[in-house]
Order: structure tokens, then C-alpha cells, then sequence
């Protein structure tokens, strides 16, 4: 089992679609990072957060510490949301030496 | 602000070569993370250096060092190339545990 698991690995999504993408984790100390990595590679940080709710604009990520569990929304997706989302937890509380989700591949169709 | 920015952006080596790949963080930030992304193994931490000092080192061979100089500035060697290197070498800076990434360098080991 993997100690960040992530679900769907694959999500097809028509534009304007609400989407959510789930993180459990066994490892890692109170914080959760969400990043998106387009083609290319780059990845950008979307979200980290220790407890309850954070919204970016379409983004909204929450988290539940004592269950292990994030989630991350995508309200009125469009096709430019499509990218890979990774979750990842650190095992340091430095917050460094992140351990990662398979990632989920989205594409949103128009 | 600049991000964080990493030299070479491609590379292409040959077997039992070495190379250095360089990261530069956000000013200011004092830790930096190397990760490597592939296919199979997906993103993996590699290690982690702070103040000059490396904290963290992830389950890599002795083949992959690094070190860190007092403008917080980070180079990662890799020695001996196999095949397997081949990957995008990801760096991030973090500052209070928020971790920025560099866009990667893309290593092909033929």
C-alpha cells in the first residue's frame, strides 16, 4: 500500500463539470501540499494546509488531519485546468522531504 | 520576486558520464530540496540542504551528492550515469515550510 494514495489516477471531465480529486495518506506530519504539474514538467504549489478549508479562486482544498484525508475541488472546471494533481505530505516537521501521490491525470474537454 | 531557477534546462549525457545540475532558490529562502520525477517511480525526494548542511537524504545510491553554498545556491552531481538517471531533476526552496519548484532539468542518459 502506498503511504500517499490518491484517487482517480484518470478523470475525464466535460468543461463546467465540478471535479474532485482525493488524497488518503499513512505518513507525513500535519501539513498536505496540492501542486499541479502541466506537460513540460513544471509544477506549480496550489495549495498546503494543516487543517480545515483553503480556496484560490475555482480551487477550493480541504483537509482532515485526525482521518488522513484531503480533497481538492475544481468548480466549473475548464480545459486549462488540465494537468496532473499531486498530492504530497512531508515526513519532517521542517515540512521538508515530501513523499507524493501517484498523481491524478485531468483533462477536461470543451 | 524571481523563482527559482535551475541550469540546465535539458541535458542529454552518455552512460559512465557525470553531470551537475545547479539550482538557485527564491532569495531569501534557506532550504533547498532536489527531487527526481520518472515514469516509473514517479517523484522522489533525493535530499535536502539547509544553511550549507544536508538535513535530509532520501534512499538514493552514493552516486547522487550534493552540496549547498552560503547563497543558499545548490548543486546536485550525479556520478557514473546509468540509464536509469534519466528523469527531470526538480528543485524546490522552502520558506516556513511552503516549498517553491524550479521548472526542472530534463537528464536523457543515452
Amino acid at each position: 500500500k502506498n503511504e500517499v494514495e490518491q484517487s482517480p489516477q484518470n478523470l475525464t471531465a466535460q468543461e463546467g463539470e465540478f471535479i474532485t480529486i482525493n488524497c488518503s495518506y499513512s505518513v507525513g506530519i500535519s501539513a498536505l501540499h496540492w501542486l499541479q504539474q502541466h506537460p513540460g514538467g513544471g509544477i506549480v504549489s496550489l495549495f498546503m494546509l494543516s487543517s480545515g478549508k483553503k480556496k484560490h479562486g475555482r480551487l477550493i482544498a480541504t483537509i482532515n488531519i485526525q482521518e488522513k484525508h484531503s480533497s481538492l475541488h475544481i468548480t466549473a472546471s475548464h480545459p486549462r485546468d488540465s494537468a496532473v494533481y499531486i498530492c504530497a505530505v512531508p515526513r519532517e516537521t521542517s515540512g521538508s522531504r515530501l513523499t507524493f501521490g501517484e498523481g491524478t491525470q485531468l483533462t477536461v474537454n470543451p | 520576486k524571481a523563482g527559482v531557477t535551475q541550469t540546465p534546462r535539458y541535458l542529454i549525457k552518455t552512460r559512465g558520464q557525470q553531470v551537475t545540475l545547479s539550482c538557485s532558490p527564491i532569495s531569501g529562502h534557506r532550504s533547498v530540496s532536489w527531487y527526481q520525477q520518472t515514469p516509473g517511480q514517479g517523484l522522489q525526494f533525493l535530499f535536502e540542504y539547509f544553511s550549507e548542511t544536508q538535513r535530509n537524504k532520501g534512499n538514493f545510491p552514493g552516486r547522487f551528492s550534493g552540496r549547498q553554498f552560503s547563497n543558499s545556491r545548490s548543486e546536485m552531481n550525479v556520478s557514473t550515469l546509468e540509464l536509469g538517471d534519466s528523469a527531470l531533476y526538480l528543485c524546490a526552496s522552502s520558506f516556513y515550510n511552503e516549498q517553491f519548484f524550479g521548472p526542472g532539468t530534463r537528464l536523457t542518459v543515452l
